[in-house]
């Protein structure tokens, strides 16, 4: 069964600063790897999928990187802002599964002014 | 504009009765989900769709029904069989079941009364 998880819980940095956002699996036999974006009360916003045969992607400030021999993954955020602040969340799709998503628990990110 | 709409934003159930949560896509997309999100909990898929006429149990389906009569519509019932349905629901889509990225709504919090 798919585990996966977020360390640390929760975050908080200076604003500028650039920080990793970490995200482990136990099961690498996965189609793809999904960072989302949660703020309080709000649907999810996607940041960056992941495909297995990938080892990066990039969008703008952010860049997630995948290891599926090592079973994690990492989001990067560059000079990070105030509007970084929310909650980002990990999902995995396994082989077969139908699209569906196994989910960490989050790590909570509050980027101080 | 194209995107998933979730209805209502909150809704309040008395112990004993059915609600129907509601989940509307124009993006043309052939599957179509269900989470149910905790405090401090990461996503619990409840059922899926891949195709019209044609849905599957997640991980915590007991106490929730679905219909896919529409391509473009996913209701969820939560019946009054659910023991603790205060939740945050958030509905999803994607071209395919699997493979691409999800879109996620901007859910509806329910609370029992």
């Amino acid at each position: 069964k798919q585990e996966v998880t977020q360390i640390p819980a929760a975050l908080s940095v200076p604003e500028g600063e650039n920080l990793v956002l970490n995200c482990s699996f136990t099961d690498s036999a996965i189609y793809n790897l999904q960072w989302f974006r949660q703020d309080p009360g709000k649907g999810l916003t996607s940041l960056l999928l992941i495909q297995s045969s990938q080892r990066e992607q990039t969008s703008g400030r952010l860049n997630a990187s995948l290891d599926k021999s090592s079973g994690r993954s990492t989001l990067y955020i560059a000079a990070s802002q105030p509007g970084d602040s929310a909650t980002y969340l990990c999902a995995t799709e396994r082989y077969n599964q139908g699209g569906k998503l196994i989910f960490g628990q989050g790590t909570e990110l509050s980027v101080k002014p | 504009d194209g995107g998933i709409t979730q209805s209502p934003k909150y809704l309040f159930r008395k112990e004993g009765q059915n609600v129907t949560l509601s989940c509307e896509q124009n993006l043309n997309h052939d599957a179509m989900y269900w989470y149910r999100q905790d405090p401090g909990q990461g996503l619990r898929l409840i059922y899926y769709s891949q195709i019209v006429n044609d849905f599957q149990k997640g991980d915590i389906a007991e106490g929730y029904s679905v219909s896919r009569e529409k391509k473009e519509s996913f209701p969820l019932t939560v019946t009054s069989a659910q023991k603790n349905p205060t939740a945050f629901y958030l509905c999803a889509s994607e071209l395919a079941g699997g493979l691409n990225e999800q879109f996620f709504g901007p859910g509806t919090r329910l609370t029992v009364l």
